[in-house]
């Protein structure tokens, strides 16, 4: 199993330019978040998804948007880029509907906005 | 607001006990105690959970007051991979996941 991939690992923007953070997990968990990471900071959970068709906010979700058409993926789009954006973006999952026991977290990826 | 509180940052000689406290003194009876470790920039790891009984497994032990107000992680021989920021979060087993941000944690460093 490959755990939760995310894609790609790093990326430049430019302040307006839209983009993409790939999710994907192999582990046939239903729920799937996506948390922000600045520095010298803990992690803010931005979107979660407790099963395919399903999302919802979390606590930072102001210029970013989800979808789960599938139980495997999970993308974050920024429609528009500030650099009030730039951060490190992981993504994670665990088993069950409701978000419980142990939580599975990609390797991260970094997003500078200029 | 942040549901646990811990030390900013500690050091441990390689090779002895890292005892890393947490404070959840607003933990409800339904709330389970987790810890997860970031070793420098990479995704969090799970470390362990529990609720009310103290746990064992091949990474930690974790020891929680009767009133479960604090918890303990314990590493029992910290070795220099053991450097890391250690997270305590609170969370219930049924919806836990979507009500919680993970705070500064606490920086561990192992010390040769």
């Amino acid at each position: 199993n490959a755990g939760v991939t995310q894609t790609p690992k790093f990326q430049v923007l430019k302040t307006g330019q839209s983009m993409t953070l790939q999710c994907a997990q192999d582990m046939n968990h239903e729920y799937m978040s996506w948390y922000r990471q600045d520095p010298g900071m803990g992690l803010r959970l931005i979107h979660y998804s407790v099963g395919a068709g399903i999302t919802d906010q979390g606590e930072v979700p102001n210029g970013y948007n989800v979808s789960r058409s599938t139980t495997e993926d999970f993308p974050l789009r920024l429609l528009s880029a500030a650099p009030s954006q730039t951060s490190v973006y992981f993504c994670a999952s665990t088993s069950g509907r409701a978000g419980t026991g142990e939580l599975f977290f990609g390797e991260g990826s970094r997003l500078t906005v200029l | 607001d942040a549901k646990t509180t811990q030390p900013t940052s500690m050091d441990c000689a390689e090779g002895r006990a890292a005892n890393l406290p947490c404070n959840h003194s607003t933990i409800s009876g339904n709330e389970y105690v987790y810890w997860y470790r970031q070793i420098h920039s990479q995704g969090p790891q799970y470390i362990i959970h529990g609720l009310k009984n103290n746990e064992t497994n091949e990474m930690a032990s974790l020891i929680i007051t009767e009133d479960r107000k604090s918890s303990t992680l314990i590493l029992p021989h910290a070795t220099l991979r053991d450097t890391a920021v250690y997270y305590c979060i609170v969370a219930q087993n049924s919806g836990g996941y979507q009500k919680v941000t993970f705070g500064i944690g606490t920086k561990l460093q192992v010390i040769p």
